[in-house]
């Protein structure tokens, strides 16, 4: 069965400096590689995706995220946080299975940026 | 493009009472879904669509139905709210079985007392 683990529930970084925020995935088959940003009190957007390609992708707001395949890994990074970064990520994977795409979700980091 | 839009923002509800929370999309998606989200266990998949006219269980079905009869609208319905449907609840869409990223409504937060 197929799943999302990310190792951190909150990272807290202060501000201008460099955060990773990492995901692990398991799953047999190939999968699509997402992370959103929820601000509070808002839905989730999406930040960057893995589809095929580089295994570098770069997202909005200077965040980037390298796929691992041979560790399943997804990590998010940053090199330099803002306190308006301060926000949840979720990490997501899609994988084809029983006919369509379904999507699973990590459990959240809550990434709060400290002046 | 409005993209997804949810009503209500907001609802308290009395346990027992029943309730549909709309969700609509303008972008011509064929993938609908339902997700509640609790502190501390990410998003939960409740029910999604296909496509009008199809849908399916997700991870967390009971006490929730939905229906889909045409490619905008997708409600989700509370039969007899409880106090453990507490929670957030997000629609989302995304483009047919190419599912690539979804697409998310600003949210409607329950509370059931």
């Amino acid at each position: 069965a197929q799943s999302v683990t990310q190792l951190d529930s909150q990272v807290p970084v202060f501000e201008e400096a460099p955060v990773e925020l990492r995901c692990n995935y398991s799953s047999s088959v190939s999968v699509y590689l997402f992370w959103y940003v929820q601000y509070p009190n808002q839905g989730l957007q999406l930040l960057l995706k893995y589809l095929s390609g580089s295994t570098l992708v770069k997202g909005i707001n200077g965040f980037e995220a390298e796929f691992n395949k041979s560790q399943t890994s997804f990590h998010l990074r940053k090199p330099s946080v803002h306190i308006s970064d301060t926000a949840e990520y979720f990490c997501a994977v899609s994988v084809w299975a029983s006919g369509t795409y379904k999507y699973i979700f990590g459990t959240g980091t809550r990434l709060k940026v400290l002046a | 493009n409005a993209g997804v839009t949810q009503t209500p923002k907001f609802q308290v509800l009395k346990t027992g009472q029943s309730m549909t929370l709309q969700c609509a999309q303008d972008m011509n998606h064929e993938y609908m879904s339902w997700y509640r989200q609790d502190p501390g266990m990410g998003l939960r998949l409740i029910h999604y669509s296909v496509g009008a006219g199809i849908t399916d269980q997700g991870e967390v079905p009971n006490g929730y139905n939905v229906s889909r009869s045409t490619t905008e609208d997708f409600p989700l319905r509370l039969l007899s709210a409880a106090p453990s449907q507490t929670s957030v609840y997000f629609c989302a869409s995304s483009y047919g079985k190419r599912s690539y990223e979804q697409y998310f409504g600003p949210g409607t937060r329950l509370t059931v007392t």
